[in-house]
């Protein structure tokens, strides 16, 4: 399945399926783009990042693919698993920003049905 | 052992009180964040802290005041508090030296009532 990760909506996937997170950002000159997993009661936890000079990147089980012609970035999830069930938020970081300031998309809810 | 830890993890306290939060990091990091999430997951910044320096202050009333005795610890203090404080704050460190991904601690969870 597939969602726009800037109002908060939910994505429902089947256990086993691959997930399609995307996400819009808003500035093109962002340079350094990373997505956080947030589970209930929990802090955002790193996923994976990407910088302005690369198209793709892989992870274990995770792809996050950047679009800067059309400010898009997902992030792709194989095997989707309960485990899996949590907020995912993009975050981008521009050049004029100081280290640490990103501007966070308002998140995607996942939800890995059995 | 938890890389960055603060507390308390929930803080429910009346209108006008005074509080504080506490974070400590133990990965060596030079740079602490103070983050607010809100009611719609909403996260923003709201300070930097590098080597105990104030980096960046996000228009942020003046109410809250973070506080850095060194580089491993970021505490917030705030004070009067409002029903609009109510939020979830996230402590967070990064090395500081490059940009790179932040670590954030589990948050606490402030009701203002």
């Amino acid at each position: 399945g597939e969602s726009v990760g800037l109002h908060l909506p939910t994505l429902s996937v089947q256990e086993g399926d691959n997930s399609i997170i995307n996400c819009a950002y808003s500035n093109s000159a962002s340079d350094y783009f990373i997505w956080y997993k947030q589970e209930s009661g929990k802090g955002p936890q790193f996923i994976i990042d990407i910088r302005s000079n690369m198209d793709k990147r892989q992870g274990q089980r995770v792809t996050v693919l950047l679009n800067k012609t059309v400010k898009h970035l997902s992030l792709q999830i194989a095997a989707t698993q309960p485990g899996d069930s949590a907020v995912y938020f993009c975050a981008e970081n521009r050049p004029t920003d100081s280290w640490g300031k990103f501007q966070f998309g308002a998140g995607t809810q996942v939800v890995v049905t059995p | 052992d938890t890389a960055v830890s603060q507390t308390p993890k929930y803080l429910v306290t009346q209108m006008g009180n005074d509080k504080s939060i506490k974070c400590e990091q133990n990965l060596g990091h030079d740079t602490m964040y103070w983050y607010k999430q809100d009611s719609k997951k909403f996260l923003k910044i709201m300070f930097s802290y590098n080597n105990k320096e104030l980096i960046i202050n996000e228009t942020v009333p003046n109410r809250f005041s973070p506080k850095s005795p060194d580089k491993a610890h970021l505490n917030l203090h705030i004070n009067s508090l409002e029903l609009g404080d109510s939020a979830v704050y996230f402590c967070a460190s990064s090395p500081g030296n490059i940009n790179e991904k932040l670590f954030f601690g589990s948050g606490t969870q402030l009701s203002v009532l």
